[in-house]
């Protein structure tokens, strides 16, 4: 079975630009997670999606959104880029949602690198 | 304030000395602690999940334990190979939302 599928793996870009993040979960995965991890903070939760609809967001700017189609795949949308923008932008996948149904971790891809200079 | 603390931040240890990694929370309602093993340039691979105190899984060398506070990762025997950061997150009693808490991770490198 093919893991999640993040693309581009690398990317750079100048300040004020906008960028879009592509995730293709595992084959059967209807949810869809976004984190940002950076250093000194680590993995920080943007947001989630599930059929299509967004469940759940973390503390992040407006600048960050995202979206899901109805294959189940997912981008991520950053506009106006900051500095403070560079991480590694982590997509995971899930065969379920929410909280409380055992056997259901989240399933990670290798990431985008993201470079705002 | 849920908070997941993992120590200690950084490890080295000789292949065959073995040692525990620390994951102490401090959350409103435990629905499920997660371990994971993240090498250089990837993501995090998924190891266990626990969801009660007193509970225990194991993998080749390594072993996840639960209690009400902490959570330890012990690793027998390492070998070079297990080199790599390993994350804890643990899952909240928020309603039906997907919210984990991670930790920072705990850095370990295993010397030949």
């Amino acid at each position: 079975k093919a893991g999640v599928t993040q693309t581009p793996r690398y990317l750079i870009k100048t300040r004020g630009q906008q960028v879009t993040l592509s995730c293709s979960p595992i084959s059967g995965h209807r949810s869809v997670s976004w984190y940002q991890q950076t250093p000194g903070q680590g993995l920080q939760f943007l947001f989630e999606y599930f059929s299509e609809t967004q469940r759940n967001k973390g503390n992040f700017p407006g600048r960050f959104s995202g979206r899901q189609f109805s294959n189940s795949r997912s981008e991520m949308n950053v506009s106006t880029l900051e500095l403070g923008d560079s991480a590694l932008y982590l997509c995971a996948s899930s065969s379920s949602p929410g909280t409380g149904i055992k056997n259901s971790p989240l399933h990670f891809g290798n990431g985008t690198r993201l470079t705002v200079t | 304030e849920d908070q997941v603390t993992q120590s200690p931040e950084a490890l080295r240890l000789q292949e065959g000395e073995s040692s525990s990694l620390n994951c102490s929370y401090t959350v409103s309602g435990l629905r499920g602690l997660f371990w994971y093993r993240q090498d250089p340039g990837k993501g995090p691979e998924f190891l266990f999940t626990l969801y009660s105190a007193g509970e225990e899984k194991e993998k080749e060398r390594l072993k996840a334990t639960l209690t009400k506070k902490e959570s330890f990762l012990h690793i027998t025997a390492p070998k070079p190979e297990d080199s790599a950061t390993y994350l804890c997150a643990v899952q909240a009693d928020a309603g039906n939302n997907r919210k984990l808490i991670w930790g920072l991770g705990t850095s370990l490198g295993v010397n030949p």
